[in-house]
């Protein structure tokens, strides 16, 4: 079955840039999509399309593609990014709809 | 504004069933496919199944196959999810999703709040 990568765990200081990385083999050929969920809280789509920002998303959340790893960065982290980030993607055929295992971004 | 609120969750024995529903409102509910995706406590998301705008095609992921059964009433602006033979590690918060269809794979946008199930004796 198909897998998404991801560390389990990222600790910042606010204002420092975090970097969560996905890894899997069909991301050259699928996009990736990003989710914050808070805690208690629904999931979040903060990136699309590997690299796109819906609106009202802030400037400092950013995503990008390089092979078979996307990589989710966060310039500046706030306090308030402190949260579980996901990524999803499909396999080559896109018929399996996978997430990542989820990172845990602390900030302090 | 889009809003997807789940309802029907709560505390079921193994080998019971529920239901569960998603009333969708702020956006044109029939043009949409639509997920079901679980979150068992503590741990990562698992897609469950998804409808296809009209009914027509279902999918879903092979734990549940059998005994779980996505169904939807445009008329109503609502999704289901007709859970049977529930067991332990069906326990999970389950969330309705919109699911955009996009070449070359789809997404998740937006969620509901979701509906907690609990299997258990």
């Amino acid at each position: 079955s198909y897998e998404l990568t991801q560390p389990p765990s990222v600790s910042v200081s606010p204002g420092q840039t975090a970097r969560i990385t996905c890894s899997g083999d069909a991301l050259p050929k699928k996009y990736a999509y990003w989710y914050q969920q808070k805690s208690g809280q629904a999931p979040v789509l903060v990136i699309y399309e590997d690299s796109k920002r819906p609106s009202g998303i802030p400037e400092r959340f950013s995503g990008s593609i390089s092979g078979t790893m996307a990589t989710l960065t966060i310039s500046g982290a706030q306090v308030e990014d402190e949260a579980d980030y996901y990524c999803y993607s499909t396999d080559s055929s896109g018929d399996h709809r996978v997430f990542g295992g989820g990172t845990k971004l602390t900030v302090l | 504004e889009v809003q997807l609120v789940e309802s029907g969750g709560g505390l079921v024995q193994p080998g019971g069933s529920l239901r569960l529903s998603c009333a969708a409102s702020g956006f044109t509910f029939s043009r949409y496919w639509m997920s079901w995706v679980r979150q068992a406590p503590g741990k990562g998301l698992e897609w469950v199944a998804n409808i296809k705008q009209d009914g027509s095609e279902t999918y879903y992921v092979d734990s549940v196959k059998g005994r779980f059964t996505i169904s939807r009433d445009n008329a109503k602006n609502s999704l289901y999810l007709q859970m049977n033979s529930l067991r332990a590690e069906d326990t999970a918060i389950y969330y309705c999703a919109v699911e955009i269809t996009m070449i070359p794979n789809n997404y998740f946008d937006p969620w509901g709040q979701g509906t907690l199930v609990t299997v258990s004796s």
